[in-house]
């Protein structure tokens, strides 16, 4: 089955300044990508996604790149701001399994004013 | 609130003790998904309907666990004979191709089992 690596666990940025999370994964039949943010107590929610189809997608501070020949894929979010203070977990699913996600270990960002 | 919504959000019990848990999803979303969550890991796939069929279960979810979801619209998960290793949060989720096959998730049901 699909396995999803998530680096770093842990990331703190100056307000202002850029933060990247990486994601690896092992199913080569995967190709829808999303991206889910959790704060504490609350609910995951979807933040941005990329299909296989695509190598990269921005949305406002928010880009998601895709390497499918290496099998990994970056969040990366520029001009961080306090309330992107957060859990970051990436993920992986196959076309026919879009719901069955494969949930990274997550990545706590922690953005200081 | 039309999101997905679960309840109870907290649930307590002893050991050895049944507990269910319901959740009403999205109305017109015809998939539904349970996942499971310990603290600093990410949600871990459970099982998933369509409509009303349960089309999947992982290899995490023992004879002691079963879902169900009459008529395709709310779900329940039942857990049995409760074991400590089940404490976790209990998250579901809805979701439509309809819809770029985003997932929406509920605010999740806390289980401590003591």
């Amino acid at each position: 089955g699909e396995n999803v690596e998530q680096h770093p666990s842990t990331l703190s940025v100056q307000e202002g300044d850029s933060a990247v999370i990486k994601c690896t994964y092992s199913d080569s039949a995967s190709n829808y990508f999303p991206w889910y943010k959790q704060e504490l107590g609350k609910r995951p929610q979807l933040i941005i996604d990329i299909r296989s189809n695509v190598g990269e997608k921005k949305d406002q501070r928010i880009a998601v790149t895709l390497n499918k020949t290496a099998k990994h894929f970056s969040l990366h979010i520029t001009e961080t701001q306090p309330e992107d203070s957060a859990v970051y977990f990436c993920a992986a699913a196959g076309t026919d399994s879009w719901g069955k996600l494969q949930f990274g270990a997550g990545t706590q960002v922690v953005v200081t004013p | 609130d039309t999101g997905v919504s679960q309840n109870p959000r907290h649930k307590i019990t002893k050991r050895g003790q049944n507990v269910t848990f319901r959740c009403d999803p999205i109305s017109e979303h015809n998939r539904l998904y349970w996942y499971r969550q310990t603290l600093g890991q990410g949600p871990e796939f459970l099982t998933y309907f369509q409509n009303e069929a349960q089309l999947e279960k992982s290899r995490l979810l023992s004879d002691r666990f079963s879902a169900e979801r009459p008529k395709g619209s709310f779900s329940t998960l039942e857990i049995q004979r409760t074991e400590q290793g089940d404490s976790a949060m209990y998250l579901c989720a809805s979701g439509t191709m309809a819809n770029t096959g985003e997932l929406f998730f509920g605010e999740g049901s806390r289980l401590t089992v003591l």
